[in-house]
Formats: C-alpha cells, structure tokens, sequence
C-alpha cells in the first residue's frame, strides 16, 4: 500500500492550464478505472472533484478534467483562476477493500 | 445536504486506546459504504478504513491493520472507529468520509475531522 506518486508542486499564470501527474501501480491506478481527484484548501475538508478517472460531480467546474495512460491518471486544470490555488490528491482504488491516496501536489496560481 | 461530525478525538497517551464517531444525516445511511481517512499535521491524505454498507467487508490500510476496528451501526447512522495500542505517529485530524456506493466505492462527501494526538 504505497503512496500514488505525485509532484511536489505545479502553478501557472491565471487563464493557463496546469496538469497534475499520479502515478501508481498495475494493482491500483493501472488496475481499475476507481481513480479520482480532491481540492483541499487551508483549514478545510477535501472536495471531491473528479471521480472514475475523469467523471465531474454536479458543481465542479468543465474546467477540471481527468484521464488516465496505463498507471498514470491525470488532472488538467484549464483557465486557471486564484480560487484553484489549492492541494490535490489523487486516490485510487487498490483491490481488496483497500484504497491509496496521492502523495499530494499545491498548486499556486503565479 | 450530507452532513458528517466526527467526534472523539483527543490527546491520548502512547499504548492507550479511543474511539472516534461520525454521525451522519442528509441521506440514506444504510445504503452506503462510509470510509475514514486522516492526515497528520502538515501532511497528505492517508486512508485508515473502509466499510460497506451492511458491514459485511472491511479494509484497513497496514499501518493500522491489526489495532484499528472500523464499525457501524446504522440504526443510530453512525460510523466508528476503535483504536487501540495507539502511535505518536498515528496523529493526525481524522476524517469520515461518505462512500459513492455501498460497496467499495471512493469518499465523496467529507466532515470536518476530529483531532487525534497521541503523546506522553
């Protein structure tokens, strides 16, 4: 039950895209079609934002998407705006009631 | 509106025991898996543990299989979480989390956490 590995950091300017890497296993992100995204901001509970590798909750802005490349899912985050400036954790399920999240990424908007 | 409040959480000695609850309103709790997740202080998401909706399959991450008892009782929608033989490391705010089905499904809804603190 390793960590998902993603990267430390990522930012772009305001109206750019950011995208945010997950990687993982065959036995979890590779395995199943289970991988989903949340925002969490200071102080505050996750939101879920992407769900089944790239499915959006009502609510969640089109500017969110997700995708997913053997065992490597995706969060794209287009025309970014200063309330994106968040951490995201992926999660993915791993089998045997079991789940793993993302080592997590903060996103700065510059 | 889903609505999940944890509570429990304390300071705690190394080696001693405490059981977190979450109680849960806005849907139909008996159809639903629940999950608790947690996050030490400054850190990432870690899932702890998982449970369907009729109990009948549990997970538990390794860190604290063997120590932690995930249960619910849907009469009273409410979720647990036994922990005994507790760690400095298992510090952390602890989360309840609403599953998207009753069986292995991923959290969707989220509380506001309790705090844990295991200290001497």
């Amino acid at each position: 039950q390793s960590a998902l590995t993603q990267p430390p950091s990522a930012s772009g300017s305001p109206g750019q895209s950011v995208t945010i890497s997950c990687t993982g296993t065959s036995s979890d992100v590779g395995g199943y079609n289970y991988v989903s995204w949340y925002q969490q901001h200071p102080g505050k509970a996750p939101k879920l934002m992407i769900y089944e590798v790239s499915k959006r909750p009502s609510g969640v802005p089109d500017r969110f998407s997700g995708s997913k490349s053997g065992n490597t899912a995706s969060l794209t985050v287009s025309g970014l705006q200063a309330e994106d400036e968040a951490d995201y954790y992926c999660s993915s399920y791993a089998g045997s009631n079991n789940f793993v999240f993302g080592t997590g990424t903060k996103v700065t908007v510059l | 509106e889903v609505q999940l409040v944890e509570s429990g959480g304390g300071l705690v000695q190394p080696g001693r025991s405490l059981r977190l609850s979450c109680a849960a309103s806005g849907f139909t709790f008996d159809d639903y898996a629940m999950h608790w997740v947690r996050q030490a202080p400054g850190k990432g998401l870690e899932w702890v543990s998982g449970i369907s909706w009729n109990s009948g399959t549990t997970g538990y991450a390794d860190s604290v299989k063997g120590r932690f008892t995930i249960s619910r009782d849907n009469a009273k929608n409410s979720l647990y979480l036994q922990m005994n033989s507790l760690r400095a490391e298992d510090t952390a705010l602890y989360y309840c989390a609403k599953g998207s089905c009753g069986g292995d499904c991923y959290p969707d809804y989220w509380g506001q956490g309790t705090l844990v603190t295991v200290s001497s």
